[in-house]
C-alpha cells in the first residue's frame, strides 16, 4: 500500500486568491492523480500528473485554472487559482499502488477548501 | 475510456438486513474493478476488487463477483451493521468513479 499526505487539511480562502495544495507519498510512483468531491458528489478526475511531464487534464480542467506539478517520483501539488465560491471543495490527491498492488488506487485523506 | 453506472441512493436498511448496491460497468476489454468505501468525515479506503472476470472480491463480509455476462459487479454483504454507514464507490481501473451510493443502517 502507499501511505499519502496533504497539506493543508483545510482552509478558507477569499475570493480572487489562489491556494496550493501539497501531496507526499512515502514510496516512489509513477502516477498521481488530483480529484475533486463536492459536497455530496462523487469524485470527478481533475487531472493525472506524471513526473518529467505535462499533467493530463480531464474535460472542463484547464492548466491555467489548476496548474499542476511533479517535481520528483513521491510529489505533487495542485493549485486552485483564481478561486471563487464554486471552487468550495475536498480536493484528493490519489496515486496508484506500487509493487504487487499497481492497479489499485490509493487516497490521501483530502483538503477541505471552502472559498468565500 | 472504462465507466460504470452505479445505483443510486440513498439506501437505508435496518441492522442485519441483506444489502445489495448495483454497479454495471462499460469497458474496453476486462479491466479490474473496485468498490470503494468513505466513512463519515473520512478518506477512500479500498474496500475490495477482482482484477478479472469471474473473480470474487471480498472484504469484511462485503463480496462483489465480476461478471463477464451481464457487465456487472454488483456489491453484497448478507447482514449489514451500524458501523456499515458510509458510501460506497463503484469504479473500474481508469480513474472514474460512479456516483456513489450512501447507506445507511439503523439500528
Amino acid at each position: 500500500s502507499a501511505v499519502i499526505s496533504q497539506k493543508p487539511s483545510r482552509d478558507i480562502c477569499q475570493r480572487g486568491t489562489s491556494l496550493t495544495i501539497q501531496c507526499q507519498v512515502d514510496s516512489q510512483v509513477t502516477m498521481m492523480f488530483w480529484y475533486r468531491q463536492q459536497p455530496g458528489q462523487s469524485l470527478t478526475l481533475i487531472a493525472t500528473a506524471n513526473q518529467g511531464s505535462e499533467a493530463t487534464y480531464e474535460s472542463g480542467f484547464v492548466i491555467d485554472k489548476f496548474p499542476i506539478s511533479r517535481p520528483n517520483l513521491t510529489f505533487s501539488t495542485l493549485t486552485v487559482s483564481n478561486m471563487s465560491p464554486e471552487d468550495s471543495s475536498i480536493y484528493l490527491c490519489s496515486v496508484d499502488g506500487a509493487r504487487a498492488s499497481t492497479d489499485t488506487q490509493y487516497f490521501g485523506p483530502g483538503t477541505r477548501l471552502t472559498v468565500l | 475510456g472504462n465507466s460504470v453506472t452505479q445505483m443510486e441512493g440513498p439506501v437505508t436498511l435496518s441492522e442485519e438486513a441483506f444489502l445489495t448496491i448495483n454497479c454495471t460497468y462499460t469497458a474496453t476489454g476486462y479491466p479490474s474493478l473496485f468498490w470503494y468505501v468513505q466513512y463519515p468525515g473520512e478518506g477512500l479506503q479500498l474496500l475490495l476488487k477482482a482484477t478479472k472476470a469471474d473473480d470474487k472480491g471480498s472484504n469484511k463480509g462485503f463480496e462483489a463477483t465480476y461478471r463477464k455476462e451481464t457487465t456487472s459487479f454488483h456489491l453484497e454483504k448478507g447482514s449489514v451493521q451500524v458501523s456499515d454507514s458510509a458510501v460506497y464507490f463503484c469504479a473500474p481501473r481508469g480513474r472514474r468513479f460512479g456516483a456513489g451510493t450512501r447507506l445507511t443502517v439503523k439500528p
